[in-house]
């Protein structure tokens, strides 16, 4: 089904450990976001690519990096994870315009 | 600086319209209506957005005040799939990092 794909789905880190989580959309879709929500809270942009060759901070970069590989790929980064990023990822993607997101499944993190 | 104002939590029966409000008193012209919900732990799901216009698919109805400073997301028959949490959002067309997430509503549907 088309849609936005994202892995893993789970994953427990240690503090200061790093990893990527992988994201992907086969709706030839422009521009793809990182969001994370906190237990009980609404979704907090982090980084966002509005087209292919760029990206830009949301509200709440720090700690973070990211990669738009290409159209359909869109990378986020955790070079030394913290226990306050504990949280669900979520990325979606978008065309141009006034079009709605498309979101995926979620990345649930915890640090430890 | 919250650009939507929503009750935090809402109940409706089974088969009846659910009704959700969103107030948006500060919209400039140029900003569209969104709604999305989350069910559970699930990725927000698009609904509807307008402009000015009523709007309406498959999904929900979208009924936007005339002065655009609120406007009414109406799920016509709530099923208890409905229970959801949601978020009314305000944007500008063609923007790339406002798509802003609050609090929203929590919808029970109860049977």
């Amino acid at each position: 089904n088309a849609g936005v794909t994202q892995t893993p789905k789970f994953q427990v880190l240690k503090t200061g450990q790093s990893m990527t989580l992988q994201c992907a959309q086969d709706m030839n879709h422009n521009s793809m976001y990182w969001y994370r929500q906190d237990p009980g809270m609404g979704l907090r942009l982090i980084y966002y690519s509005a087209s292919e060759g760029t990206t830009d901070k949301g509200e709440v970069p720090n700690g973070y990096n990211v990669s738009r590989l290409n159209k359909r790929e869109f990378s986020l980064r955790l070079e030394s994870a913290a226990p306050s990023q504990t949280s669900v990822y979520f990325c979606a993607s978008s065309d141009f315009g006034q079009d709605g997101y498309t979101f995926g499944s979620g990345t649930r993190l915890t640090v430890v | 600086d919250a650009k939507t104002t929503q009750p935090p939590s809402m109940d409706c029966a089974e088969g009846r319209a659910a009704n959700l409000p969103c107030n948006h008193s500060t919209i400039s012209g140029n900003e569209y209506v969104y709604w999305y919900r989350q069910i559970h732990s699930q990725g927000p799901q698009y609904i509807i957005h307008g402009l000015k216009n009523n709007e309406t698919n498959e999904m929900a109805s979208l009924i936007i005040t005339e002065d655009r400073k609120s406007s009414t997301l109406i799920l016509p028959h709530a099923t208890l799939r409905d229970t959801a949490v949601y978020y009314c959002i305000v944007r500008a067309s063609g923007g790339s990092n406002d798509m802003r997430f609050g609090a929203g509503t929590r919808l029970t549907v109860k049977p």
